[in-house]
């Protein structure tokens, strides 16, 4: 089975702060993508990836970055925390290919005070 | 652009009610269609996908149809259990999307009664 996982479950920063959010999956896979999931909203994709140090912005890209040197690893960075980036986050990936499925991890809920 | 609608919740059943969670989309060509599901506390998971017109997914005693037609991809189980209670997305990848971008639906929620 393919394991997404994220490195933290909770964390809660400060505004102003920098934060990393992690992302390991285990399956060589050429994508990967970092979504933001909010009450009402449903998922709204931040960023993905389709190579190493190739990254395309998605719908709400403002105030995040990401960064891919390896692989297996995608890193989303909240450049200075705000308090509307208080949300659900999760990280996913697919195999190269036309309509592949993404997997997910469990998802990172940041609360930034 | 593309975009998947699916019916609002929450749903609330009955444990062996019969569930139908309707989804349709708007899409170019023939994308794939997916069911993800969501338990409490966790990430996505895939439920089933059908990737043509007439396939029909199926994972767990739910299924799906392709419909062309319709442009419709409804979740339907003929007997629910308290454990399937969770939020139940619809999602499309379209025909050419680029490192397979997925576009997903608003989700439901599903409760489900003892």
């Amino acid at each position: 089975d393919v394991k997404v996982t994220q490195s933290s479950r909770y964390l809660v920063k400060r505004t102003g702060e920098k934060v990393f959010l992690e992302c390991v999956q285990d399956m060589d896979h050429e994508n990967m993508f970092w979504y933001r999931q909010d009450p009402g909203l449903g998922l709204r994709l931040i960023y993905f990836s389709y190579d190493v140090k190739m990254k395309e912005k998605g719908d709400i890209p403002e105030g995040y970055s990401v960064s891919r040197e390896k692989k297996e690893r995608f890193s989303l960075i909240l450049e200075s925390a705000s308090t509307n980036q208080t949300s659900m986050y999760l990280c996913a990936s697919s195999s190269g290919g036309v309509n592949q499925p993404q997997h997910f991890g469990d998802g990172t809920r940041l609360s930034i005070l | 652009g593309d975009s998947v609608t699916q019916m609002e919740g929450p749903v609330t059943l009955s444990e062996e009610a019969f569930l139908t969670i309707n989804c349709t989309y708007t899409a170019t060509g023939y994308p794939s269609l997916f069911w993800y599901v969501q338990y409490p506390g966790e990430g996505l998971q895939l439920l089933l996908k059908a990737t043509k017109a007439d396939d029909k997914g199926s994972n767990k005693g739910f299924e799906a149809t392709y419909r062309k037609e319709t442009t419709s991809f409804h979740l339907e189980k003929g007997s629910v259990q308290v454990s399937d209670s969770a939020v139940y997305f619809c999602a499309l990848s379209p025909l050419y999307s680029s490192a397979s971008k997925i576009i997903f639906g608003s989700g439901t929620r599903l409760s489900i009664r003892p």
